[in-house]
């Protein structure tokens, strides 16, 4: 079994572009959350998906951010116009159904770099 | 006032050591707690959840207390490989987002 898939796993940037970072969760896992760790920090929660939905993006900056988890493919986060402060370790983490106490599993992360 | 607070460490402890962390949250909504290991900032893994009633799982026990709102990890017999962060985690009821604490940091030396 096939755990939560990112890639790519390291990626640069010059400030400006666009970063686009991809999650496939484990197979059968509906649900799909996205955390950032920034340097020297704890991870910080920032979007949570369910299949064409967006549940939650309350950790979600208000610009330059977005989010998607269509039918069919990965679910994307999305940076447009990035900056230096957007370098990161981006984690992905996946869930089979909604509810407490049900644990989730991360992927590899995607580690930002922005030049 | 953070919502999951740890103690940052560094713990530095001989091998065979019993080392105990404990951690504290701010929302008494909470539902669900666990502790995830992180190593060298890699993706964080489930070591384990976190029950009531308390729970252990070989060397690793884990307590709750909802009237103190703390959880600890009981590490016994440590060895080299347990030098990792530990991060504290919990996940209020309802809602599926975890809220991570910035991680209690192990060092098991020889």
């Amino acid at each position: 079994n096939a755990g939560v898939m990112q890639n790519p796993r390291h990626l640069v940037r010059r400030r400006g572009q666009e970063a686009r970072l991809r999650c496939s969760p484990v197979k059968g896992h509906s649900h799909v959350y996205w955390y950032r760790q920034l340097p020297e920090e704890g991870l910080k929660f920032m979007v949570y998906l369910q299949k064409e939905n967006i549940i939650d993006e309350s950790g979600m900056p208000k610009e330059r951010f977005s989010a998607e988890f269509p039918k069919e493919g990965p679910s994307i986060l999305r940076i447009q116009q990035v900056v230096r402060g957007d370098s990161a370790a981006y984690f992905c983490a996946s869930s089979p159904v909604e509810g407490s106490n049900q644990p989730q599993h991360f992927g590899d992360g995607t580690r930002l770099s922005i030049l | 006032r953070k919502e999951v607070e740890q103690d940052p460490g560094p713990f530095n402890v001989p091998e065979g050591a019993t080392v105990a962390f404990n951690c504290t949250y701010s929302n008494s909504a909470s539902q669900s707690f666990f502790w995830y290991r992180q190593d060298c900032r890699k993706e964080p893994k489930l070591l384990m959840s976190v029950y009531s009633s308390g729970n252990e799982d070989g060397r690793f026990t884990a307590q709750l207390n909802r009237a103190s709102q703390y959880i600890s990890l009981l590490i016994r017999d440590s060895k080299l490989s347990d030098s990792a962060t530990y991060l504290c985690v919990v996940q209020k009821g309802g809602g599926n987002k975890l809220t991570f604490g910035t991680g209690t940091q192990l060092k098991v030396e020889l």
